[in-house]
């Protein structure tokens, strides 16, 4: 069983358009994420939430809107899609902050 | 706030050496540091985590170490082996809430058969 899983592995969407990737952990933990790695492989933190609460919000473009319906769940909505967001999305969750942060396969978004 | 910086960018050896990565982080505070391999096209797979209090961990042929006071982690692989191709991702812990990690930009390591 996968335990972080996130749909869809591959995107391509078109610019101003508006997508979203879902993110599901099987872990019971209590603490997700979701990171950004860019086109130099460089991986950066953008949100995260403990117990369906946001607790991180790095300086993100307000079109990023994740949403936690529950705590085994973290979605990230995109809006007005730019070309600079092509990406690859990676969500993770650990059981709190000072553990073992597990990682999804992430999902590569390109935009056109 | 954190940097994390990994020496080398890229590293290829001979199958059967033993190997350091290095990883050198700029605020002492750090909460844990974890290294992660990252193969083509996939997620990060954690290798092992090393909380504050903590000096070194060992996994098999992998150990991990810390120095908090002078600011530097180093991963070592003994006996290295093809399937060790991969890249070596450096992580700080930022804290012990869900405050999340701050990455190096990693080793390229490839070990030629």
């Amino acid at each position: 069983d996968t335990a972080v899983s996130q749909t869809p592995k591959y995107l391509v969407t078109q610019m101003g358009n508006d997508k979203s990737i879902k993110c599901e952990q099987n872990l019971g933990h209590d603490t997700m994420y979701w990171y950004k790695q860019d086109s130099k492989k460089f991986l950066k933190i953008m949100f995260s939430y403990n117990n369906k609460e946001l607790i991180i919000n790095e300086t993100v473009p307000n079109r990023f809107s994740p949403k936690s319906p529950d705590k085994a769940h973290l979605n990230l909505h995109i809006n007005s899609l730019e070309l600079g967001d092509s990406a690859v999305y990676f969500c993770a969750s650990s059981l709190d902050g000072g553990n073992t942060i597990y990682f999804g396969e992430g999902s590569w978004l390109t935009v056109v | 706030k954190q940097e994390v910086t990994q020496i080398p960018a890229a590293l290829s050896v001979p199958e059967g050496e033993n190997l350091v990565l290095n990883c050198s982080f700029t605020d002492s505070a750090i909460y844990n540091l974890q290294w992660f391999r990252q193969d083509p096209g996939k997620g990060l797979t954690s290798l092992l985590l090393i909380q504050s209090s903590q000096r070194e961990q060992t996994s098999g042929r992998l150990n991990a170490s810390l120095d908090k006071s002078s600011g530097r982690s180093t991963l070592y692989i003994a006996a290295s082996q093809p399937g060790d191709s991969a890249t070596y991702l450096c992580a700080g812990g930022r804290g012990g809430g869900a405050d999340g990690l701050t990455f190096g930009k990693g080793t390229h390591l490839i070990i030629q058969p």
